[in-house]
């Protein structure tokens, strides 16, 4: 069965600084990986995938992620991290028609 | 930029009461999904449905709960009986295709927050 971990319930940053949030794999065959987040009492919104090609994947708002096969990983990543950036992101990897979210990461960015 | 719609954002109910929940998908999309999120867990799926008939469902989905798309815009997820376990937020989705790569993100709604009391 395919899944996802977010090894880590929260990230905390300071604004300026890099952001890595964590996200590791377990699939059969061909992943097919996504990156939401979520704002508060907000839905959830779409901020990058992979399907195939590069293995650096660049989404909205400056993030990116990069997909790592030896490593079952999918990290996000950001270079200068912005207050606004405090959110709820997920991590999901796609099954038929389903997508099976990680548990989620709490991530904090302090001024 | 078109967007999924939900309504209502809120809705309250007693156990044992049947809820529809109602969402408005993107208009060129061919597939909608049902998610849930009970407080402080993670997202769960629960159902997708396409050319008017479920395509997949999750254990969750049980006898309690169907879907419908009973005109041209419209999404439904309905509850029977509603139990206390079912207070969650409900996240609609849709997705233009599975076939083709740049179609496979699926686009959620802003959610209703069911309470069962």
């Amino acid at each position: 069965a395919q899944s996802v971990a977010q090894p880590e319930d929260q990230v905390n940053v300071a604004e300026g600084n890099p952001l890595t949030v964590k996200c590791t794999y377990s699939v059969s065959g061909n992943p097919y990986l996504f990156w939401y987040v979520q704002y508060p009492n907000r839905g959830l919104q779409f901020l990058l995938k992979y399907i195939t090609g590069d293995n650096l994947v660049k989404g909205s708002y400056g993030f990116e992620a990069e997909f790592n096969k030896s490593q079952t990983s999918f990290h996000l990543k950001k270079p200068s991290a912005l207050v606004s950036d405090s959110a709820l992101y997920f991590c999901a990897v796609r099954d038929i028609a389903e997508l099976i979210f990680g548990q989620g990461t709490e991530l904090s960015v302090k001024p | 930029e078109p967007e999924v719609t939900q309504t209502p954002s809120h809705q309250v109910t007693q156990m044992g009461q049947e809820v529809i929940l109602r969402c408005v998908p993107i208009s060129n999309h061919l597939y909608f999904y049902w998610y849930r999120q009970i407080l402080g867990q993670k997202v769960e799926f629960l159902v997708s449905f396409y050319n008017n008939e479920i395509s997949e469902k999750s254990e969750i989905f049980d006898d309690q709960f169907s879907v419908e798309r009973p005109d041209g815009s419209n999404f439904t997820l309905k509850i029977r009986s509603t139990k206390l376990e079912d207070s969650a937020m409900y996240f609609c989705a849709s997705s233009p295709s599975r076939g083709l790569a740049d179609s496979y993100e699926q686009y959620f709604g802003p959610g209703t927050r069911l309470t069962v009391t």
